[in-house]
Formats: structure tokens, sequence, C-alpha cells
């Protein structure tokens, strides 16, 4: 059982678009989401993240939205780059006292064409 | 900072072999874990250590499967005989402890048992 839903499993957008993946989750006592960044052959790495008692995160070209009451949240790539091309994947733990033990999102491939 | 450092990056092994493989977590880091990951199952947590000790091995999906942390520099996992199922990209992670801060992983081992 998949405690953290993602959609979709995979995105192509075009160089300058706007990427949008979404992740949505039932535990109410998950405070801490961060979003990884995989790509091919290496081990996912940290992008961004946000706890709920904020509704927006930005950094440079990536946000994240945050709507605690859907419990939902969403990645949005602004400005998409070939570079970005990778797989995404959201997550979700409890607290900082969680020895980052996350619940993983399946991933999107993101695809980004020039 | 080297990261996480884990080897073999890749192994092919006959069904029925034992397979160890092998992680260094960053210096400092007192909490490691070690992931599966696969099309159909996406990111697993076997299992975690904090301070060398095995905290939860619940995701250790049966008893064919071992993970050692002799000492804050070195843990392997090992799978006892393997089996084609057991075919996945195995990734280590280490954090400075309880918070998700941090939170770094290795390149994986793509592992392969024909």
């Amino acid at each position: 059982q998949q405690q953290v839903k993602q959609s979709p499993q995979s995105l192509i957008v075009q160089k300058g678009g706007i990427s949008i993946i979404n992740c949505a989750y039932e535990n109410t006592a998950f405070d801490y989401f961060p979003w990884y960044q995989q790509f091919p052959g290496k081990g996912p790495a940290l992008l961004i993240a946000i706890r709920p008692d904020v509704s927006e995160k930005k950094e440079g070209r990536f946000t994240i939205s945050f709507n605690k009451s859907a419990k939902q949240f969403s990645l949005h790539i602004m400005d998409s780059q070939p570079g970005d091309s990778a797989t995404y994947f959201c997550a979700a733990s409890i607290g900082t006292d969680s020895w980052g033990k996350f619940q993983f999102g399946a991933g999107t491939q993101v695809v980004v064409t020039p | 900072d080297a990261g996480v450092i884990q080897s073999p990056r890749h192994e092919v092994t006959e069904m029925g072999q034992e397979v160890t493989l092998r992680c260094k977590p960053i210096s400092g880091h007192n909490s490691l874990f070690w992931y599966r990951q696969t099309m159909m199952r996406g990111l697993e947590l076997l299992i975690y250590f904090n301070n060398n000790v095995p905290i939860d091995d619940s995701g250790m999906p049966e008893d064919r499967f071992s993970a050692k942390m002799p000492n804050a520099s070195f843990s392997t996992l090992k799978i006892q005989p393997s089996e084609p199922r057991d075919s996945a990209v195995y990734f280590c992670a280490s954090s400075p402890g309880r918070s998700t801060n941090g939170y770094t992983f290795g390149s994986g081992t793509r592992l392969t048992v024909v």
C-alpha cells in the first residue's frame, strides 16, 4: 500500500515549458515533504523540501505548492531545460524525529525536449 | 567529502549464489539506510541503523536478506541465496542523525541475478 501517490508516471515538456508533478498523501502525521531528483545511474538527490506551515516554497526555477487541507503537494519546474530531464520522486516523513524513514512516491520521469 | 560510497556498482551473479553489497556512509553521519529500487515497487526502505544498531528491519523482504553495520564507517547487505527476483538497484543512504536534514544517497549497486 503506497502512502504517497504520485502522478503522472511520465511527462514530456518542451524547453521553456512548465513541468507539474502532483503527490497526494493520507497520513496527516506527515510533516516533512521533500522532492528528490534522480539522474540515470545516480542515487536520488534532494531538490527542495517543504513543511506544512507554509503553502509554497520556491528555489530558483523549482517551486513546491502545498495544500494541507487537500493533503496534496506539487512540484512545478518553470522554464524547463533539457538538463532537468530526470526522474522526480516526492516523499513524506514524520517530523525531525523520523530517522529519515521516508515514504516515497512511485516517481515521474520527466523528459524536456529541445 | 566523497559522499556515500557503494560497491560494487554492478553485480551479476547466478541464482543461488551469495551476494554482498557494501556501503561507506559520510563521515560523521550516524544513521544509515538500505533501499531497493525496482520499476514495479519503486523505492523501498529495507533496513536502517542508528549508531551502528539496527532500528527497523521490517522492510527486509525475507530471511535471505541480512544487513550488518560493524562500525560507523561500513555496512553490508547480504543476500543468500540470491534469486532472480532480487534483481534491482540497491541504494545506501546516510544522514547526520534522526533528522531528515543532510540525507544523502549513494550511487547504488545494480544487481542482476540470472
